[in-house]
């Protein structure tokens, strides 16, 4: 089976930069994914690694190492709407391509 | 572009009472997948599909069952549905290859009394 883990909630000031861990066990990997969703709404893509590094879209970064079944997410340049749950997801290399998801961090933006 | 269209966004059961969840995409998707997410909880896999009339179980199935008789559709059935059921629940589809974006429907809120 698969399992992430992901801490339960983070607090950040506006402007800073913050990282949010994400560790998984699974039995066949294909890549990593992490999501954005707003209280109320459907989850967002934000980032993919399917390959050890780093990945950059903007303010958001993501970072993959395969060999320790690990990954982050780095915000950078806060802002009071990143405000969010924020949730990984690892998809599997099977041929039903199965997507599971961490429980979530909740991101919380301080003035 | 409609990307992922569920219907319905709301909906009230009876305990007992059955219903089908829609969910449509027009991107051409193969794998396509259905998640419950409760207060404060991640999103959590009921059944997914990776192609016409190919369905495989996920976290939680049981009480569920789907169909997928069109590769653009993935229904969702409650057949006897109970309290424990009340959740937004979410469809999602990706393209093959190497693409790790899933495309999200904006959610069915369904009330079981």
């Amino acid at each position: 089976g698969q399992s992430l883990e992901q801490p339960s909630e983070v607090t950040a000031v506006e402007g800073a930069i913050v990282q949010i861990n994400c560790t998984y066990q699974t039995s066949g990997f294909y890549g990593l994914s992490w999501y954005q969703q707003h209280d109320g709404g459907a989850p967002t893509f934000l980032s993919y690694n399917a390959l050890d590094g780093l990945e950059e879209t903007g303010r958001f970064s993501s970072f993959l190492s395969r060999s320790d079944s690990y990954g982050y997410l780095l915000l950078q340049e806060l802002q009071m709407k990143d405000s969010a749950s924020y949730f990984c997801a690892v998809r599997d290399s099977g041929g039903y391509q199965k997507v599971t998801f961490g429980t979530g961090t909740k991101l919380q933006v301080i003035p | 572009n409609a990307g992922v269209t569920q219907t319905p966004k709301f909906r009230v059961l009876k305990t007992g009472q059955s219903m089908t969840l829609l969910c449509a995409q027009d991107m051409n998707h193969e794998y396509m997948y259905w998640y419950r997410q409760d207060p404060g909880m991640g999103l959590r896999l009921i059944h997914y599909s990776v192609g016409e009339g190919t369905t495989a179980k996920g976290e939680v199935p049981d009480g569920y069952n789907v169909s997928r008789l069109k590769k653009q559709n993935f229904l969702l059935g409650l057949e006897s549905a109970a309290p424990s059921q009340t959740s937004v629940y979410f469809c999602a589809s990706i393209a093959g290859g190497d693409t790790g974006e899933l495309f999200f429907g904006e959610g069915s809120r369904l009330t079981v009394l």
